[in-house]
């Protein structure tokens, strides 16, 4: 089945500095991938989407210029948190979609902690 | 009002027992119905997708959808200790033109089967 991977699991970092978070599909080639973001016991809440070779679609209320999506390839997309603060602290989870798999169920990775200090 | 509303619980229940999770939505555009289990600190994994109205069966699993009281249910049959997770439902809208669908999440029921 479709594997998504997502790297770091956990990452701890201080507070202005930058944080990659990196999602790969691992057997299939992802057209579109989606980077959510979820706060404890709350919903999964869309960050943006991502089409291989275009620039991303961001949630309203969303700073792209805090988080940078880059979908380079048609196998990794990347989200970097630009000047994290401790409220960016959170659970991100990516998901990807392939070419042939318009309106299939999205399949995610394991997710990145990040806290910020 | 919230798209898609789910009890947080949390749902306990004793091992054995019928399980039953519920959302409701207020977007009659919804077409595809999802549940995904969510271990904690770990992302989410697919359990049942079901396309319009109607029941579907994978083992001790069952999807109902019922598109007229925008209503979807999962339930658990002969629960079991390793069912304890957060459940949550999701839902789709078709594709227009060249957009990407997006997936509109409920909050999550927690759910914890006692030995």
């Amino acid at each position: 089945g479709a594997v998504v991977s997502q790297h770091p699991s956990w990452v701890i970092c201080k507070s202005g500095t930058s944080v990659k978070i990196e999602c790969r599909s691992l057997d299939f080639q992802a057209t579109t991938m989606f980077w959510y973001r979820q706060f404890p016991k709350q919903s999964l809440m869309l960050m943006a989407t991502s089409n291989e070779g275009s620039k991303a679609t961001y949630e309203q209320g969303v700073e792209k210029d805090k988080f940078l999506i880059n979908h380079a390839s048609l196998t990794l997309s990347t989200l970097t948190v630009t000047s994290a603060h401790p409220e960016d602290s959170s659970f991100y989870i990516c998901s990807a979609r392939g070419a042939s798999s318009n309106n299939s169920p999205l399949h995610f990775g394991n997710g990145t902690r990040l806290t910020v200090t | 009002q919230k798209e898609v509303e789910q009890d947080p619980g949390p749902l306990s229940v004793p091992e054995g027992a019928i399980v039953s999770l519920n959302c409701t939505y207020s977007n009659s555009a919804f077409q595809y119905f999802m549940w995904y289990r969510q271990y904690s600190r770990k992302g989410p994994e697919l359990l049942m997708y079901t396309y319009s109205s109607g029941n579907k069966e994978d083992g001790r699993f069952t999807a109902q959808v019922d598109k007229s009281s925008k209503y979807i249910s999962l339930f658990i049959r002969d629960s079991q200790p390793s069912d304890s997770a957060t459940y949550l439902c999701a839902m789709s809208t078709p594709n227009y033109g060249g957009a990407t669908n997006k997936l509109i999440f409920g909050t999550g029921t927690l759910l914890a089967v006692q030995p």
